[in-house]
């Protein structure tokens, strides 16, 4: 079965501190992965993305996620966190090589960046 | 726009009462999708629209919800006799052919059934 597990429901860090959101997946083909980022009364915003290449992937407002293969894991790591940074991150999977189709999102982890 | 709009933003409805939701694509995008995003949770699959393929239908939680598209352009979603458990939170996303695999989300229109 296709699912994308995210296992921290909630997580609080200190402002300045390092961040690390947790995500594992099951997908029958080589999957696509995406991190999302929705903030309150906000749609989702894309963060950052992996298709191949290179397993450390860079996105927008200095997060970065890791690919390993062998864990079936794709977890998005943030060296120092600002409090902007409060808001719910999701995991998701989609079809690779091209296609187009549904993603599988994962249940979502809220951030709290504590002062 | 540039980007994906939904409307209304905001819908309040009594229980059977039946709702449209609408979605504005990004202009020239092929691909449209509907996802609904219940209170704590993630996003769930409803249906998807590829240019004029027929649509991926599988997500539709039950005969009540039904969508439409006309060509690459605006599509509705529509809710019939709505139930408690409809409220949720719809988003629309579009996607291009050149960059299939990087959907593009609305800021979604929150539903709520009393």
């Amino acid at each position: 079965a296709q699912s994308v597990t995210q296992p921290d429901i909630h997580i609080t860090v200190s402002e300045g501190a390092s961040l690390e959101l947790r995500c594992n997946y099951s997908y029958g083909a080589t999957p696509y992965l995406f991190w999302y980022v929705q903030s309150p009364g906000q749609g989702l915003q894309l963060l950052l993305k992996y298709f191949s290449g290179d397993t450390l992937v860079q996105g927008i407002k200095g997060f970065e996620a890791e690919f390993k293969r062998s864990q079936s894991s794709f977890n998005l790591r943030k060296p120092s966190v600002h409090w902007s940074d409060a808001a719910e991150y999701f995991c998701a999977v989609g079809p690779g090589s091209g296609n187009t189709g549904k993603l599988i999102f994962g249940q979502g982890t809220t951030l709290q960046v504590k002062p | 726009g540039a980007g994906v709009s939904q409307s209304p933003s905001n819908k309040v409805t009594e229980k059977g009462k039946d709702v449209e939701l609408r979605c504005d694509p990004i202009s020239g995008h092929t691909a449209l999708y509907w996802y609904r995003q219940r209170l704590g949770q993630g996003l769930e699959f409803l249906i998807y629209f590829q240019g004029n393929s027929a649509p991926d239908k599988s997500g539709l939680p039950s005969d009540r919800f039904s969508a439409e598209r006309t060509g690459e352009s605006v599509s509705t979603l529509t809710i019939q006799r709505t139930q408690q458990e409809d409220s949720a939170v719809y988003l629309c996303a579009s996607s291009s052919r050149d960059r299939a695999n990087e959907q593009f989300f609305g800021p979604g229109t929150r539903l709520t059934v009393l």
